[in-house]
């Protein structure tokens, strides 16, 4: 166990449709990423936040937002949902934005249908 | 780009060793991981490399060579629990911490 929470652990839904998706970090971690992995392109990074300010963005599409609050957890929110969303959606978390280890959250599974 | 390759693909024997290779786009290099992924499972950390030469942690070791744009994993005395996939991340400088992902060694152990 990692230490970095994510709910809910499975979501289905349909295309059109918006979700959010939440992540606690590990105790005393200031720092927290979303990643996607989809079968054909393996582990993408979305997006980071640092102590509540966003740090470094990568592919993310503009249909997808991403916030860190004041106690640190994060969310997600994924708008018009399209087949191809579907995908394991990881948030990891580390101490300080520029540290080293990420620490991986068990990931929700996303169906879009 | 930032391009990462590794093998798709190795089978090993229990017991054995195997070596799980890894480059990398040198320029920007801020730091090299590994982590093992069973599937549908979240990633664990393994190793972090960010200078050159051999860290080694029980049977699992991890070498770097910046210079080269190369890192390999090794696995000792492997097991049955070993069979996953080892994926190689590289954080480069500019990007924040982000890890750039190569798309993973399916390992699997053989009796």
């Amino acid at each position: 166990d990692s230490g970095v929470t994510q709910t809910p652990k499975h979501l289905i839904t349909a295309t059109g449709q918006r979700v959010t998706l939440r992540c606690s970090p590990r105790s005393g971690d200031l720092s927290v990423y979303w990643y996607q992995q989809s079968l054909d392109q393996g582990l993408q990074f979305l997006i980071q936040y640092y102590n509540g300010e966003e740090r470094a963005k990568g592919n993310i599409l503009e249909r997808f937002s991403a916030q860190q609050f004041p106690d640190l957890h994060s969310e997600l929110n994924l708008s018009s949902l399209e087949l191809g969303d579907s995908a394991l959606y990881f948030c990891a978390s580390s101490v300080m934005g520029h540290t080293y280890e990420q620490y991986f959250g068990p990931g929700t599974r996303l169906t879009v249908t | 780009g930032q391009n990462i390759d590794q093998p798709t693909e190795m089978t090993a024997t229990e017991g054995a060793i195997v070596q799980i290779n890894c480059t990398y786009q040198t320029s920007g290099f801020n730091g090299l991981f590994w982590y093992q992924q069973h599937a549908g499972e979240a990633p664990t950390f393994l190793s972090y490399n960010v200078l050159d030469g051999l860290e080694e942690k029980g049977r699992f070791s991890s070498f770097l060579s910046r210079s080269k744009g190369y890192s390999y994993l090794l696995l000792k005395e492997l097991q049955m629990k070993d069979s996953a996939s080892y994926l190689c991340a590289v954080s480069f400088t500019g990007g924040g911490n982000k890890l750039t992902f190569g798309t993973g060694t399916q390992l699997k152990v053989e009796l």
